[in-house]
């Protein structure tokens, strides 16, 4: 099936720092999602990208949609003490339904 | 904004029961979907459905089924409950328009004893 290869698997960051990740994939997909996961908590949608090239922003969070519509990359600058949790990426197969990468787990320390 | 109520946080069930979790979303959503999420695994589709029903197989539909029986509700059933389906449910819903992000449910999760 279709599989996303999201890194890194997990990042240990102080505060201030500034993140970077990323997914590919080796299949085309037309919409790229970032979602947040917190503990608890379901994920919850970050920034959606619709256009290959697409570069949006969200606050502090930045996400781009690659030329090849196979990847995709999300960062976060100036991180603080919430930014903590399971980042996942996911592409949109069959139209409607998302496949997920397996998350990066950010820790943050202050 | 979108509701997606899961109707159980936490449950737990022995080897061979039957198990159902249910799942409402209150914004007329077509779309609505189960995954499960384990530890190194990410969220992996178990099934879906676009309409009511009508559903579709994800990438692990093995030892699962699931019922549509109105839009708004998407139950999914384990005929015969076993300990590798100890996990976290996650339910979610979405537009019918195409690309149409989803919204998700805080999680039910399962163990299987």
């Amino acid at each position: 099936g279709q599989q996303l290869n999201q890194s890194p698997q997990s990042m240990f960051i102080q505060e201030g720092e500034d993140v970077s990740m990323n997914c590919t994939s080796s299949s085309i997909f037309n919409t790229w999602l970032w979602y947040k996961q917190e503990p608890g908590e379901g994920p919850v949608l970050l920034i959606a990208l619709y256009k290959a090239g697409e570069l949006t922003s969200n606050g502090r969070l930045t996400a781009q949609f690659g030329i090849t519509r196979k990847d995709s990359f999300l960062n976060i600058s100036a991180s603080i003490p919430s930014d903590v949790g399971i980042y996942f990426c996911a592409g949109v197969w069959a139209g409607t339904a998302l496949i997920f990468g397996k998350g990066t787990t950010l820790s943050v320390s202050s | 904004d979108v509701k997606v109520t899961q109707s159980s946080r936490y449950l737990v069930k022995r080897t061979g029961e039957k198990v159902f979790l249910e799942c409402v979303q209150d914004m007329d959503h077509e779309n609505m979907f189960w995954y499960r999420q384990d530890p190194g695994l990410g969220l992996r589709l178990i099934y879906f459905s676009y309409d009511v029903k009508m559903k579709e197989k994800g990438d692990i539909p093995e030892g699962y089924s699931v019922s549509r029986e109105k839009k708004e509700r998407f139950s999914l059933i384990l005929e015969s409950a076993s300990t590798n389906q100890t996990s976290m449910y996650l339910c979610a819903s979405s537009s019918a328009a195409i690309n149409s992000p989803l919204h998700f449910g805080n999680g039910t999760r399962l163990t299987v004893t």
